[in-house]
């Protein structure tokens, strides 16, 4: 069965700190989708990052970086030089392919960063 | 560009009232749509997905019913509310694609609470 694991419930930096939120999924699919979310105190999930399973490059996007690795079932996620508004709870969520006309997310069970100034 | 509306964005209703939470998106067509609900642990829950008109799929027996009149129109309903029904109600979409997943893009959220 899918499973996403998002081990750390809470973290708490100082501005301007590094910070990596762990994600490790559980799948039987050789193909496959990767994603991460961000939920502010507004409520709004706003789409951050997709990544299938046949890319194993890491991205970068100003601040925030992803390493993908197949080899461990993760696919966790850098803020760097994190800010106040970094302030959030991040869900990393997985998707099969080939899932017909619909794709149904697993989401883990999201880590809340709070940055203090 | 497309936008995802939901409304009311709050809602406090009694025990044993009707329910209506609704959802439209615009700038496509065809969409797959979906709701959610997450409760006070943050976990989020897949409700209902939608394919098409008149095409639901429930994951979750549950007090909840979804209807979708139109292509970019998803309703949930409920006849009588629970104290369990609260929570964070949200609504997604995304593009609709053949043997192949993409982005789910997701709605403000309707708070409801039920006293």
């Amino acid at each position: 069965a899918q499973k996403v694991t998002q081990a750390q419930t809470e973290i708490s930096v100082v501005e301007k700190e590094d910070v990596t939120l762990d994600c490790v999924y559980e799948t039987r699919d050789t193909t496959y989708y990767l994603f991460w979310y961000k939920q502010p105190p507004s409520g709004e999930l706003v789409f951050l990052i997709r990544r299938n399973s046949f890319d194993e490059q890491n991205e970068i996007s100003g601040r925030y970086s992803w390493n993908f690795q197949k080899s461990t079932s993760s696919f966790n996620f850098t803020i760097t030089a994190s800010q106040v508004v970094d302030s959030a709870v991040y869900f990393c969520a997985l998707s099969e392919a080939g899932g017909g006309a619909t794709n149904k997310l697993i989401f883990g069970t999201g880590t809340l960063l709070a940055v203090q100034p | 560009s497309q936008t995802i509306h939901q409304w009311p964005a709050t809602l406090v209703q009694p025990v044993g009232s009707p329910l209506s939470l609704e959802c439209t998106v615009e700038g496509t067509s065809n969409p797959n749509l979906y709701w959610y609900r997450q409760a006070a642990g943050r976990g989020l829950q897949l409700l209902f997905y939608s394919v098409g008109i008149g095409q639901i799929s429930s994951e979750v027996p549950q007090n909840l019913s979804a209807s979708r009149p139109q292509d970019r129109q998803f309703i949930l309903s409920s006849k009588k509310l629970l104290l369990s029904d609260s929570g964070f109600y949200l609504c997604a979409w995304s593009p609709r694609l053949f043997l192949r997943t993409d982005t789910q893009y997701f709605g403000p959220g309707t708070r409801l609470t039920v006293l």
